[in-house]
């Protein structure tokens, strides 16, 4: 079964603009979930959609959105990017469980430097 | 709130020893208990994790770990360390579905040394 893929890999941008990333689930996968890692801050949580709805969010400002296609296929977008959004974004899928706790594996991530 | 504490951000140890790296979590209800390592340049590779049962979990690549409720722990070891397990270690705490996002330690950096 292939893995969690993400492109691009590596991004370079200017400050102000715009980045959509992308992510393709394990395929039966049907969550997705994004985070950002970066080494002050560490992995923190952005959002995670199932099914096409947005189920959790963590704690960014609006200038992070995400949506989720039919498919599963999920993008996320950063809008007016700062110098502080350079970090490594992970994607993650799981399963849909039989009502017990799911484990996530991660793509190799898209690397963002903001410039 | 759910947190993770890894509190070693850098372990070197020699090849051939044995290596624990330790982890506490703080959660409300009932954990769920994961360790993941990352090389790299690349995500993030799920090692072992646990759900219930017995405390023991044995892993990937010769990793084990121990849950200890009592003490709010899930500490990772392996035996013997080869060199291609320098990485990075991160300790995860999860809920009960998918709906639940992982919080995640701040990461232990693993060296090897011949």
């Amino acid at each position: 079964k292939a893995g969690v893929t993400q492109t691009p890999r590596y991004l370079i941008k200017t400050r102000g603009q715009q980045v959509t990333l992308s992510c393709s689930p394990i395929s039966g996968h049907r969550s997705v979930s994004w985070y950002q890692q970066t080494p002050g801050q560490g992995l923190q949580f952005l959002f995670e959609y199932f099914s096409e709805t947005q189920r959790n969010k963590g704690n960014f400002p609006g200038r992070f959105s995400g949506r989720q296609f039919s498919n599963s296929r999920s993008e996320m977008n950063v809008s007016t990017l700062e110098l502080g959004d350079s970090a490594l974004y992970l994607c993650a899928s799981s399963g849909p469980g039989a009502g017990g706790p799911v484990e996530q594996y991660f793509g190799p991530g898209t690397r963002l430097t903001v410039t | 709130a759910q947190s993770v504490t890894q509190p070693d951000i850098h372990i070197t140890v020699s090849e051939g020893a044995s290596l624990e790296l330790r982890c506490n979590y703080s959660y409300g209800a009932t954990p769920y208990l994961f360790w993941y390592v990352q090389s790299p340049g690349q995500g993030l590779q799920l090692l072992l994790k646990y759900f219930s049962g017995d405390t023991l979990v044995q892993g990937i690549k010769g990793f084990e770990a121990e849950f200890k409720r009592s003490q709010s722990s899930f500490n990772l070891r392996k035996p013997s360390v080869h060199w291609s397990d320098a990485a990075e270690y991160f300790c995860a705490v999860g809920a009960f579905s998918g709906n639940t996002p992982l919080v995640f330690g701040k990461g232990t950096r693993l060296s090897v040394i011949a």
